[in-house]
């Protein structure tokens, strides 16, 4: 069964550093790209960016490129979204999902994490 | 990169059809066949009802069904039930590389 289970529910304060992660299990986790998924409270889906685990090639939305840090250990199936200093603005549910290519769908979702950045 | 134009809200009765349009550009929609649509339930992680315009993923209900004229694509439900209500979101392949998605359109059924 085809599973992405991201990390728990993180609160912050501005200006602190954070990681969460989204590990892949029951596929071959190098041969998906993983992609990371901004909702703020009440408001859209906004695509971040993606990561080929097997290469690490990264691709960043502009709107993101700067922003935040996406990696990967294909060591243990796990792709990673990452901040060095957060913003109250990086309040938000983070989703991870995976595609076969570039172009392909997103057709497993990870359940979310849910980042609260207070100031 | 502005997000891909859909109605903010599409309601309709029990039993009937409903459209959800959305609108790009040449440098998205129109460029590609990449076109997806998710469902997303509230506090639930969207879910991919229809790729590459037309398709459905396996276990999808073919009461779902997507087109694309130009730079708009559509989603249409048919034989519309309690729990189709939620919000749908298209998205597309971009010319630079990278994914855009619509603002969501809600779904209410009456």
């Amino acid at each position: 069964e085809v599973q992405l289970v991201q990390s728990g529910a993180e609160v912050k304060k501005s200006g602190e550093s954070l990681k969460i992660s989204c590990k892949g299990s029951g596929y071959s986790f190098t041969t998906y790209w993983i992609a990371w998924v901004r909702q703020m409270p009440g408001k859209g889906l906004e695509w971040m960016g993606i990561i080929y685990p097997r290469d690490s090639d990264t691709r960043y939305s502009p709107l993101f490129q700067g922003q935040v840090t996406i990696s990967a250990d294909k060591s243990i199936s796990t792709a990673y979204l990452q901040w060095t200093s957060l913003k109250a603005s990086d309040t938000a549910m983070y989703y991870c999902a995976r595609l076969r290519f570039l172009e392909s769908p997103a057709d497993f979702w990870g359940q979310g994490t849910l980042v609260t950045v207070s100031s | 990169q502005s997000a891909l134009t859909q109605p903010a809200s599409v309601s309709g009765s029990p039993g009937q059809s409903i459209t959800i349009s959305c609108t790009g550009t040449s440098g998205d929609i129109g460029g590609y066949k990449f076109v997806s649509w998710y469902q997303q339930h509230p506090g639930k992680a969207p879910k991919l009802m229809i790729y590459d315009v037309n398709y459905r993923p396996s276990g999808v209900s073919n009461r779902f069904s997507g087109s694309k004229s130009g730079n708009t694509a559509s989603l249409t439900i048919s034989g519309l039930q309690a729990e189709d209500e939620a919000v749908y979101y298209c998205s597309s392949f971009t010319s630079s590389s990278t994914v855009i998605f619509g603002g969501g359109t809600k779904v209410t059924v009456l």
